[in-house]
């Protein structure tokens, strides 16, 4: 079974751009979630979506958005980029059988560099 | 508000040996789920265990093991027989909800042949 595939690995925008990161999850995952990876703040949970409704989201700006499509890929957007929007990027898909108790599969991620 | 710390930002640990990577957590729900992930350079995380917090005993997955203290919330992560291939940035991770998963700052493993 292929794993969590994330599209680019690699990005560099400049300030006031958009940028739109793609994440296709492990086979038969409906969830997919977001995370901000940074050497200061560590991971932190943007937001999942699960049959194309955003569930969670975290404490980040409007400027980062999300979406999902019927077949559980899904893309995060972020507009307006800052410097401080370089990161890693991960996505994480889950099969979310039972509840909250399924653990997250984690792509590659693309690493995100503002300049 | 749930918060995952992870007082060791280094660690080595000479082949063969075992080490402990510490990590506490602060919530108040009584029935949650504990995870460590490891992220090589390779960047993915891998999940290396997890732990039912409903669950007395301590997960172990071969020389992988975790020592869970509810009343403490502490949830260690020893691994035995160290290996090269453990050399990576291990994350400790809580989740209550959905799929909302809070992570430690980690800590880097080094291993020493």
């Amino acid at each position: 079974k292929a794993g969590v595939t994330q599209t680019p690995r690699y990005l560099i925008k400049t300030r006031g751009q958009q940028v739109t990161l793609s994440c296709s999850p492990i086979s038969g995952h409906r969830s997919v979630s977001w995370y901000q990876q940074t050497p200061g703040q560590g991971l932190q949970f943007l937001f999942e979506y699960f049959s194309e409704t955003q569930r969670n989201k975290g404490n980040f700006p409007g400027r980062f958005s999300g979406r999902q499509f019927s077949n559980s890929r899904s893309e995060m957007n972020v507009s307006t980029l800052e410097l401080g929007d370089s990161a890693l990027y991960l996505c994480a898909s889950s099969s979310r059988r039972g509840g909250y108790n399924s653990p997250l599969h984690f792509g590659n991620g693309t690493r995100l560099t503002v300049t | 508000a749930q918060t995952v710390t992870q007082s060791q930002p280094e660690m080595s640990v000479q082949e063969a040996e075992t080490v402990t990577l510490s990590c506490t957590y602060d919530t108040s729900e009584s029935d949650y789920y504990l995870f460590w992930y490891k992220q090589p350079p390779s960047r993915q995380m891998i999940l290396v265990i997890r732990q039912e917090a409903y669950k007395q005993q301590n997960a172990t997955e071969n020389r992988f093991s975790v020592n869970f203290q509810k009343a403490a919330k502490s949830f260690s992560l020893k691994i035995s027989d160290s290996q090269l291939g453990d050399a990576a940035m291990y994350f400790c991770a809580y989740s209550f909800t959905g799929n909302q998963f809070y992570f430690g700052t980690g800590t880097s493993l080094t291993v020493i042949p």
